[in-house]
């Protein structure tokens, strides 16, 4: 069975661009979790998806958005860029509404320059 | 709001010394309890649970018991070895499966 994936593996941007990072859950999953994982900082929960709709979101500025699609996929947008978005990016997902039990893809690691 | 607080780390021992890491929580209602693992250039994998008071939970040799007495959820292991060296996060999941995780730490076992 196929795990959780993430596109692109790593992702360089400048200061003001935006980012688009990609996360496919494993099959049979609806639930999808953002989080970021900054040097030093541990995972800081970003956001929350189920069933296509946001559930919950981590204490981020409005920059910070994403989506999931009807196959349950999800992207992650990052809007005008800082230095401080720095970070691997970790997508997770489980059965559902109910089901706590996590399983984490191998991440995006977004450098901005 | 709900926290996870662990020891910083990192943590340096010889093979088959006992471990322990020490977590605690802040929580209201009735969070669930994870230890995570995120081996070197891996993703974090689920290494144990425990959904309420006095559970324990285990795997490969590893275990936590949810105590809420003292809102902690410690992780021992009674024998590392060098390829337990990875970084462990403690985490809850509070009554709105919104997930809270410590800062990590990292576990270094010397041969």
């Amino acid at each position: 069975e196929a795990g959780v994936t993430q596109s692109p593996t790593h992702l360089i941007k400048t200061r003001g661009q935006q980012a688009t990072l990609r996360c496919s859950p494993i099959s049979g999953h609806t639930s999808v979790y953002w989080y970021q994982q900054a040097l030093g900082l541990g995972l800081q929960f970003l956001l929350w998806y189920d069933e296509g709709e946001e559930r919950n979101r981590g204490n981020f500025p409005p920059r910070f958005s994403g989506r999931q699609f009807p196959n349950y996929s999800s992207e992650l947008n990052v809007n005008a860029l800082e230095l401080e978005d720095s970070a691997l990016y970790l997508c997770a997902s489980s059965l559902g509404d109910g089901y706590n039990e996590q399983f984490f893809g191998p991440g995006t690691r977004l450098t901005v320059l | 709001g709900d926290s996870v607080t662990q020891m910083e780390g990192p943590v340096t021992l010889s093979e088959e010394a006992f471990l322990t890491i020490n977590c605690t929580y802040t929580a209201t209602g009735y969070p669930s309890l994870f230890w995570y693992v995120q081996y070197p250039g891996e993703g974090l994998q689920l290494l144990l649970k425990a959904t309420k008071a006095d559970d324990k939970g285990s795997n490969k040799g590893f275990e936590a018991t949810y105590r809420k007495e003292t809102t902690s959820f410690h992780l021992e292991k009674g024998s590392v070895q060098v390829s337990d060296s990875a970084v462990y996060f403690c985490a809850l999941s509070d009554d709105f499966n919104k997930f809270y995780f410590g800062s990590g730490t990292k576990l270094n076992v010397k041969p």
